[in-house]
């Protein structure tokens, strides 16, 4: 199976602040990750797919990129709306996997 | 508008059954597959089933496999999620999304299968 090792799994972070949260596979992927933002009570929202492809509606202070087999969510410029936790996700091959999440809070 | 509306959860026993439901309306089965993904109270994200858009396959991750059966009714725009043999470790939120590859584009709000004594 493929691991998804998420890090940091909590960060605190400031309104402006650029916010980075890193995704290493276990194995390559081919690019198959997708990012999801979840807050509290709610279910998961697509923000990025294929490694760097905006879901259509997401802001483009969120942007997703790759390098080997580490992926990272950049979030340029956080805002009060952003605050929430975030998943990785490999759909290369099954079976699929998410990471272990990070919660991004207010500092 | 794309709408999931999953059902069927509540309190079971250990060693007891329940299926769930997902109707899905805004979206075609012909393009997109489909999957259950599930929460444990306080817990990250854990795929459990996807079936392709034909119902012609089905794929289960190791902790639910010989338990748990995902099935499609086209005509009623609906998918299932029959679970079997369920243990206090399958407490959680269970979510159906849309899978067009390579992610999950739509979600359900969730049902929530509580499995206590």
């Amino acid at each position: 199976d493929i691991q998804l090792t998420q890090s940091p799994s909590f960060l605190s972070a400031s309104v402006g602040d650029r916010v980075t949260i890193t995704c290493r596979a276990s194995q390559g992927i081919s690019g198959s990750l997708a990012w999801y933002q979840q807050k509290p009570g709610k279910a998961p929202n697509l923000l990025i797919y294929a490694t760097s492809t905006l879901q259509s509606g997401v802001p483009s202070r969120f942007r997703g990129s790759a390098s080997g087999t580490q992926f990272t969510l950049t979030i340029t410029s956080v805002q009060p709306e952003d605050f929430a936790t975030y998943y990785c996700q490999q759909l290369h091959v099954y079976p699929l996997t998410f990471g272990g999440g990070t919660n991004v809070d207010l500092k | 508008e794309v709408q999931l509306v999953e059902s069927g959860g509540g309190l079971v026993q250990p060693g007891g059954s329940l299926r769930l439901s997902c109707v899905v309306s805004g979206v075609s089965f012909s393009t997109h597959a489909m999957s259950w993904v599930r929460q444990a109270p306080g817990k990250g994200l854990e795929w459990v089933s996807s079936i392709t858009t034909s119902g012609d396959a089905t794929f289960y991750a190791e902790s639910v496999e010989g338990r748990f059966t995902m099935s499609k009714d086209d005509s009623r725009a609906t998918v299932y999620l029959q679970m079997s043999s369920l243990g206090v470790e399958d407490t959680a939120i269970y979510y159906c999304a849309t899978y067009i590859t390579p992610r999950f584009d739509y979600w359900g709000l969730g049902t929530l299968v509580t499995v206590t004594s």
